[in-house]
């Protein structure tokens, strides 16, 4: 069964500090592997789309690695803001579907 | 990147009565799009996939009867909770796939999402 596990399922950090997130996956056949930031009552925003061949890839404070043979990504956030606070998603994506995980929630304290 | 609206935002209606929620691919030609719910704390349930000028893609457990998917142009689907209860309270968001490409790598640009309340 293709399933996406993420951890934590929420995270209390204080502003200016990093953390990271975990996505375990076992869907196949792989195609590429997105992470979404959800605002509360918003849809969600892509942050970084990666196919099998990427190990990591970056978009501002957010960095994202993937690695295919464990069927393993992670998500950095560095320096966070209070504005980081929200519901992060995994995303695994085959030819016909979308697997969503059931998200991080990080919330950012002053 | 692309933009996707919905409208409204939020809506309140009574039992029984039906809700429309449009979503519009605003900068693009959007042939595919497709229709999630979420409830608090879970993440997004796929409800059906919508192509242009077809029928809908319902998934299991889905009642198309119930929940109407109308994509009558390529940067416009709509969405109709026929008769609704307060167990379809929940979150309405589309995603329109992006232009070109093939599935797999086409990105999702989601919408804002419909906050439904049955009373």
């Amino acid at each position: 069964k293709n399933q996406v596990e993420q951890s934590p399922q929420s995270l209390i950090i204080l502003e200016g500090k990093n953390c990271t997130l975990q996505c375990n996956y076992t869907v196949s056949p792989f195609s590429n592997l997105r992470w979404y930031k959800q605002d509360t009552g918003r849809g969600p925003v892509s942050l970084t789309i990666m196919t099998f061949s990427e190990n990591t890839k970056s978009n501002g404070r957010y960095t994202a690695t993937l690695d295919a043979d464990t069927k393993q990504s992670s998500l950095h956030i560095t320096a966070s803001q209070l504005s980081d606070s929200a519901s992060y998603i995994c995303v695994v994506v085959t030819r016909r579907a979308l697997t969503f995980g059931s998200g991080t929630r990080l919330q950012v304290q002053p | 990147g692309a933009v996707v609206s919905q409208h409204p935002s939020w809506v309140i209606c009574k039992s029984g009565t039906s809700v429309k929620i449009e979503c519009r691919s605003l900068d693009f030609q959007a042939t595919t799009m497709f229709w999630y719910r979420q409830f608090p704390k879970q993440s997004l349930m796929l409800m059906a996939t919508s192509n242009e000028g077809s029928k809908a893609t319902y998934e299991q457990g889905v009642e198309k009867d119930k929940f109407l998917i109308n994509h009558a142009s390529l940067t416009l689907s709509t969405l109709t909770v026929t008769s609704a209860h307060p167990e379809d309270s929940s979150f309405y968001i589309c995603s329109a796939m992006g232009p070109g490409g093939t599935y797999s790598y086409n990105e999702q640009f989601f919408g804002p999402g419909t906050r439904l309340t049955v009373l």
